[in-house]
């Protein structure tokens, strides 16, 4: 089983949409969670960080389920300007971060 | 400017052949990181270091070397290129002092062995 695994889609959506993310992890011990967004051969940016009593941050909304081990990203109202691909990443401990494969999502008109 | 500079940017190189991929930052970061992202496979972990003095193999360090020259560069080697590692490398920063894991990426190196 991988460390972090992810859906790769693609989700295609319509503008105003709203579309969710699972990513899954397998190690109980991991401490720290976040999401990063991905454009077409772009470097990867820092979305937002995911707190144990969930975290929003305008139309995205980030939550953490310790007890089944899985984030989510949800994303409402969503724009064009959404699509990219969005990579979830675990972070063991100090040493060690682990990044998803990603989802890619695609927002048409 | 940005913050997290490579050069090159994009490279062609022939197997066998020695390449260095060089990485800056003016973040003032003491962490810096190499990875390389190949489709289906996401981001992988080359090499780490924390300091100047600090140098830590990670995920996938065969075939591969590290200098840390100054606390604002980091370049990665590949001592003898062959074409399994023609992919997407990307260099990152971290600030260790605060504790913060943020990772701030540059731009990638675009790797093509022939």
């Amino acid at each position: 089983r991988k460390e972090v695994e992810q859906d790769p889609g693609p989700f295609n959506v319509p503008e105003g949409a709203t579309v969710a993310f699972n990513c899954t992890y397998s190690n109980s011990a991991s401490q720290s969670f976040f999401w990063y967004r991905q454009d077409c051969r772009k470097e990867p940016k820092l979305l937002m960080s995911v707190y144990s009593s969930g975290n929003e941050d305008g139309r995205f909304t980030a939550q953490l389920n310790r007890a089944s081990q899985y984030i989510s990203l949800l994303i409402r109202d969503s724009k064009l300007s959404d699509s990219a691909t969005y990579l979830c990443v675990v972070i063991l401990n100090t040493d060690k971060l682990i990044f998803g494969t990603g989802t890619r999502l695609q927002v048409f008109p | 400017d940005a913050d997290v500079t490579q050069t090159p940017r994009n490279r062609i190189t022939k197997t066998g052949k020695r390449i260095m991929l060089e990485c800056s930052q003016t973040k003032g970061h003491d962490r810096m990181y190499w990875y390389r992202q190949d489709p289906g496979l996401g981001l992988r972990l080359i090499y780490y270091s924390f300091d100047v003095k600090d140098i830590n193999k990670g995920e996938i360090s065969d075939g591969y070397s590290v200098s840390r020259q100054a606390q604002a560069k980091f370049s990665l080697s590949l001592e003898s290129a062959i074409p399994n590692q023609t992919a997407l490398y990307f260099c990152a920063t971290s600030d260790g002092s605060t504790g913060q894991e943020t990772q701030y990426f540059g731009p990638g190196t675009r790797l093509l062995v022939l």
